[in-house]
């Protein structure tokens, strides 16, 4: 069964500070997608990015940054130079091909940034 | 392109009546759509999946009779909450996904509905 492990629940930081998400993922399928999203207050989610299992590099898009080691099972993301705009709740999510494109999210982690 | 949009946004109702909520992939053709409950400051779980032209495949747990899901057209996905009880308020996110183009494994998330059961 798949599944996703957010530790940390909430980060507060202030304007400009780096901050690093933290996602571990279990799954028995060596065919999986693993996904970032953002939800603002409004609620909508945003994609950020998907990685496949078979593509290990790290990627960087802006200020964001996504560090993928299978040997560890985890999927970080980095917010560099956070600005208040970051401010908003984070959720790694883990697809199995084998369970036919569904989507396991973890908890999430609330990121507040302080001006 | 692939937006997907959702209806009503908010939704207030009462106690024991039925809610209709529309999903509607707008520029794709969505075989597969996803309905999904999130809880305040929790995440999101899956309720069930649904295949254009069939029945809907359930997640343990979540009652097939009280949440109704159709799926009639390529780009139009349903859920109703039926006989809605204040228990059943929640934010309501659909996906919806194209398997068989490029967006395979990718899924497209409404804007999400806000239900409250007074």
């Amino acid at each position: 069964a798949q599944k996703v492990t957010q530790a940390q629940t909430e980060i507060s930081v202030v304007e400009k500070e780096d901050v690093t998400l933290d996602c571990v993922y279990e799954t028995r399928d060596t065919t999986y997608y693993l996904f970032w999203y953002k939800q603002p207050p409004s609620g909508e989610l945003v994609f950020l990015i998907r990685r496949n299992s078979f593509d290990e590099q790290n990627e960087i898009s802006g200020r964001y940054s996504w560090n993928f080691q299978k040997s560890t099972s985890s999927f970080n993301f980095t917010i560099t130079a956070s600005q208040v705009v970051d401010s908003a709740v984070y959720f790694c999510a883990l697809s199995e091909r084998a369970a036919g494109n569904k989507l396991t999210f973890g908890g999430g982690t609330r990121v507040l940034v302080k001006p | 392109g692939a937006v997907v949009s959702q209806h009503p946004s908010r939704v207030i109702c009462k106690s024991g009546t039925s809610v209709k909520i529309e999903c509607r992939s707008l520029d794709f053709q969505a075989t597969t759509m996803f309905w999904y409950r999130q809880f305040p400051k929790k995440s999101l779980m899956l309720m069930a999946t649904s295949n254009e032209g069939s029945k809907a495949t359930y997640e343990q747990g979540v009652e097939k009779d009280k949440f109704l899901i159709n799926h009639a057209s390529l780009t139009l996905s349903t859920l109703t909450v039926t006989s809605a009880h204040p228990e059943d308020s929640s934010f309501y996110i659909c996906s919806a996904s194209d398997p068989r183009g490029l967006t395979y494994n990718e899924q497209f998330f409404g804007p999400g509905t806000r239900l409250t059961v007074l």
